[in-house]
C-alpha cells in the first residue's frame, strides 16, 4: 500500500505570493490533517478534512485554507505569504478517529 | 484542553545505554497514545501506540506503557544505537474534537554517540 504522498518536497516563494501544497492520503483513508512544524512552535494543527468537509481548524489566520476532493486528496493554500510562514508542512491521513495517523515526508516552504 | 508534555531535550547517550523519554498527558476520556519519530529531513513515522490503559506498545526495541493512574506514556529502550538519533514526539488523539486530529508534545531530540 502506498504511503502518504506530498508534493512538492521543497518550495521557495517570495513574500506576498501564494502557494498550494498537495497531499494524497493512503488509499481508503478519508481523514486528512495538516500540520505546520517550526523550530520555535513545534507541531501545530492547521485543519482536518473528512469526506470533503472541514471538521476541525486550528488557530491560524484566514490566509491558510484547504480543501479535499472526492478522491480524498487534499490541498492547502497559503495566500499573501509572510516570512513567518516558512516551515515544514506535514500532511497526515487516518482511517477513523482515535487512531494513528500516517504522515507524508512534508513540504519544506521557504519564504524570502 | 488536552495537552502533552515531554521532557526537555536534547538527550545525549552513549551507544548501548538505556533510554527513557518521559511523557505525561492531560486528557478528557481515554485517548489513544502514540510515539512518533522524525529523522532529519523527514516526516513523522509512527513508532508505537497504545489504545487503552495498561496497554504496552512496542516496536524495534522501544516500549511504552499506557498508565492511566499517572497519566504517563514514557518511552524506553534497553540499548540505543547511533541510528536511533532522531526527534521523538509523544501524541494523543483529540477525543474532544472527535476528528483525526492529534495533539503533540514539543518533541525530544535524542543524540546517540558511538
Amino acid at each position: 500500500k502506498a504511503g502518504v504522498t506530498q508534493t512538492p518536497r521543497y518550495l521557495i516563494k517570495t513574500r506576498g505570493q501564494q502557494v498550494t501544497l498537495s497531499c494524497s492520503p493512503i488509499s481508503g483513508h478519508r481523514s486528512v490533517s495538516w500540520y505546520q512544524q517550526t523550530p520555535g512552535q513545534g507541531l501545530q494543527f492547521l485543519f482536518e478534512y473528512f469526506s470533503e468537509t472541514q471538521r476541525n481548524k486550528g488557530n491560524f489566520p484566514g490566509r491558510f485554507s484547504g480543501r479535499q476532493f472526492s478522491n480524498s486528496r487534499s490541498e492547502m493554500n497559503v495566500s499573501t505569504l509572510e516570512l513567518g510562514d516558512s516551515a515544514l508542512y506535514l500532511c497526515a491521513s487516518s482511517s477513523r478517529v482515535n487512531t494513528e495517523a500516517f504522515f507524508g515526508q512534508g513540504t519544506r516552504l521557504t519564504v524570502v | 484542553g488536552d495537552s502533552v508534555t515531554q521532557m526537555e531535550g536534547p538527550v545525549t547517550l552513549s551507544e548501548e545505554a538505556f533510554l527513557t523519554i518521559n511523557c505525561t498527558y492531560t486528557a478528557t476520556g481515554y485517548p489513544s497514545l502514540f510515539w512518533y519519530v522524525q529523522y532529519p529531513g523527514e516526516g513523522l513515522q509512527l513508532l508505537l501506540k497504545a489504545t487503552k490503559a495498561d496497554d504496552k506498545g512496542s516496536n524495534k526495541g522501544f516500549e511504552a506503557t499506557y498508565r492511566k493512574e499517572t497519566t504517563s506514556f514514557h518511552l524506553e529502550k534497553g540499548s540505543v544505537q547511533v541510528s536511533d538519533s532522531a526527534v521523538y514526539f509523544c501524541a494523543l488523539s483529540d477525543l474532544t474534537s472527535n476528528t483525526g486530529k492529534l495533539i503533540f508534545g514539543q518533541g525530544t531530540t535524542l543524540q546517540v554517540k558511538p
